[in-house]
């Protein structure tokens, strides 16, 4: 199972929105509305930020939105806050009991 | 709200047997549907590796499948992992992590680096 395809990097200033993209095949992201986003800031274990593609956990800011379409999902932050920068991963359900991740993205404020 | 607490050596030898423990506090081991593991080799992206329900059903990752063993015990409100013949490429961060594969984990351990050596 391949490895779900991200950009390695992203960015944008203070304020602006920017969206991060995550494609898959017909096997895993087209298939199941099953895609997570997590984030994950160096040296720490990864958080939660959307699940079910657009689903925020409690706690998420609204700023934080997940969509899809056909085999790409993407994840976009709007109002970009200088806490925002980190690496963020996706995921999908890929069938038979089995989740593939992304190669993650890492996001510069600038 | 449930945390997660990885545990087990942080060197292990080439061709042996990788194990990990992840203690469940703040809660049931029983109380979540599924419980993962999930590894990270240093700078790279993230490897699902399994996951199991505390009835003991499990789930691997086809790549891994002929090396993993997950169990649970219920008694001690924990799980543990078992990789054999390690190679190299087996180090990573292993994280412990609650939820199913569909919706997402949440929450995470905060990871043990474990390397393996020649």
């Amino acid at each position: 199972q391949s490895a779900l395809t991200q950009p390695p990097s992203a960015s944008g200033s203070p304020g602006q929105s920017v969206a991060i993209s995550c494609t898959g095949t017909s096997s895993d992201v087209g298939a199941y509305g099953s895609v997570s986003w997590y984030q994950q800031h160096p040296g720490k274990a990864p958080k939660l930020m959307i699940y079910g593609v657009s689903k925020r956990p409690s706690g998420v800011p609204d700023r934080f939105s997940g969509s899809k379409s056909g085999n790409t999902a993407s994840l976009t932050v709007s109002g970009l806050q200088a806490d925002d920068e980190a690496d963020y991963y996706c995921s999908s359900y890929a069938g038979s009991n089995n989740l593939v991740f992304g190669g993650g993205t890492k996001l510069t404020v600038l | 709200q449930v945390q997660l607490q990885e545990s087990g050596p942080g060197l292990v030898k080439s061709s042996g047997t990788l194990s990990l423990s992840c203690a469940v506090s703040g809660g049931s081991i029983s109380s979540s549907d599924w419980w993962s593991w999930v590894r990270q080799p240093p700078g790279k992206g993230l490897e699902w590796i399994g996951e199991i329900y505390h009835s003991g059903s499990t789930n691997y990752n086809p790549s891994l499948k002929s090396r993993v063993t997950i169990s649970v015990d219920k008694s001690r409100n924990r799980l543990s992992l078992k990789l054999a013949s390690v190679t190299a490429a087996d180090t990573a961060v292993y994280y412990c992590a609650a939820g199913q594969l569909v919706n997402g984990f949440d929450p995470w351990g905060q990871g043990i680096l474990v390397t393996v050596s020649s």
